[in-house]
């Protein structure tokens, strides 16, 4: 059975680089059939894909947080990981990383999510 | 102000049967696939509906999807308590600002 798992650090604080880490287990990240996402949601709110790689690394972001997001993938270690730079308040949500099955943004395995608070 | 257009709120009572719309553009919903995701209270979003109604293992045949044109729709019967949560549609926008697009999410409550 695949699984997912965030991990990263909890807290932020403003204008830093909010960091996080998807490790997948039961299954290959190098498949040529999916990608890898990462989608957040605000608390109370709504999810909001932030964007998806290829195993190979091709990425894929979302325009409004282009300029502040990378993406890359370990294939080595079987993960991928997201890095969202200057961060405020806005960006506090819950992260998930999860599979896109068909490249369409159409997810069928996702992580617990990691809540990510940035404050000071 | 989500790309993709959902009911705040639906309701109705066990055994009944209810449906969610998700109306978009021709730039998203009309042009690509649909999915569908239920969200229960603490958990992750779980697919439902993929390539606008085709159901993942697992998944009972009492949720459906369909699309037409530019909207696209939930369909639950025999609806349980165990149904209360909230549901999404997704799908790709390839539009100058391509990318993955969520509904706002419509709250499910089973009376």
């Amino acid at each position: 059975q695949l699984q997912l798992q965030e991990s990263g650090p909890g807290l932020v604080k403003p204008s830093e680089t909010l960091s996080l880490t998807c490790t997948v287990s039961g299954g290959s990240i190098s498949s040529s059939s999916y990608y890898w996402g990462w989608i957040r949601q605000p608390p109370g709110k709504g999810l909001e894909w932030i964007g998806s790689i290829y195993y190979s690394g091709s990425t894929y972001y979302n325009p409004s947080l282009k300029s502040r997001v990378t993406i890359s993938v370990d294939t080595s270690k079987n993960q991928f990981s997201l890095k969202l730079s200057s961060v405020t308040a806005a960006d506090t949500a819950v992260y998930y990383c999860a599979r896109d099955h068909s490249g369409t943004t159409s997810f069928d395995y996702w992580g617990q999510g990691t809540l990510v608070t940035v404050s000071s | 102000q989500s790309v993709l257009t959902q009911p705040p709120s639906v309701s109705a009572a066990p055994g009944q049967k209810v449906t969610i719309s998700c109306s978009g553009s021709s730039s998203n919903i009309g042009n690509n696939y649909v999915s569908w995701y239920q969200q229960l209270p603490g958990t992750a979003p779980k697919l439902l509906i993929y390539d606008n109604n085709k159901r993942p293992s697992g998944i009972p045949d009492r949720f459906s999807g369909s699309k037409s044109g530019t909207s696209a729709t939930l369909g639950i019967t025999g609806l349980q308590t165990g149904d209360e949560a909230d549901y999404y549609c997704g799908t790709w926008d390839s539009s100058l600002s391509a990318g993955g697009v969520f509904g706002g999410g419509t709250k499910l409550t089973v009376l």
